[in-house]
């Protein structure tokens, strides 16, 4: 069975510091994964996904990723922390029956 | 462009009142649903997945139902509220045949049991 885990359910960084959220999956075949968003009371919005082709990923709003079979990992970083980033974060994979398994999630503080 | 809409927005429920969520997808055709839940502190947990009409897996037994009456639509329903069944919920699509295609969120639908 594919999942992913997160290291970290609360992360809290200063305003232009580097953000670093971590994601570790498990899966027996190579994976589709994704970092989501989630802003309060909202749906979640995708960031970035990784599909096999490049292994950095870059998404939006200077977020980026990294997968590494060899860590069976798939950590997302920003090199500086605006106070706008402050959210909820989800790693998630997606297997070949099309489910798509979430992480618990990361609250991003950021200090002013 | 695609979207997809989910209401209500916010629901107050008795406990053992039936419960009714809508989700419609516009813009694609054939598109996989999903419904997820949210519990205060925790992740998305998948409830139920359907890659077509009448089509429906279920992730984890429990208290409520789904259904897809028609190909952009999903509901998501209970017979009998429980206190546990509080959360914010979330619908959700994909494009159907794309393996590596990501899930396209509603705006959730947040339900309070009491």
């Amino acid at each position: 069975a594919q999942s992913v885990t997160q290291l970290g359910s609360h992360v809290s960084v200063s305003e232009g510091a580097l953000v670093l959220l971590r994601c570790n999956y498990s899966s027996s075949v190579p994976p589709y994964l994704f970092w989501y968003v989630q802003y309060p009371n909202q749906g979640l919005q995708l960031l970035l996904k990784y599909t096999s082709a490049a292994t950095l990923v870059k998404g939006i709003n200077d977020f980026e990723a990294e997968f590494k079979k060899s860590e069976t990992s798939f950590h997302l970083t920003k090199p500086s922390a605006h106070m706008s980033d402050a959210a909820e974060y989800f790693c998630a994979v997606r297997n070949t029956g099309n489910q798509f398994y979430f992480g618990t999630g990361t609250s991003l503080t950021v200090i002013p | 462009s695609q979207t997809i809409h989910q209401w209500p927005a916010t629901l107050v429920q008795p406990v053992g009142s039936p419960l009714s969520l809508e989700c419609t997808v516009e813009g694609t055709s054939n598109p996989n649903l999903y419904w997820y839940r949210q519990a205060a502190g925790r992740g998305l947990q998948l409830l139920f997945y359907s890659v077509g009409i009448g089509q429906i897996s279920s992730e984890v037994p429990q208290n409520l139902s789904a259904s897809r009456p028609q190909d952009r639509q999903f509901i998501l329903s209970s017979k009998k509220l429980l206190l546990s069944d509080s959360g914010f919920y979330l619908c959700a699509w994909s494009v159907s045949g794309s393996w590596a295609g990501e899930l396209f969120f509603g705006e959730g639908s947040r339900l309070t049991v009491l």
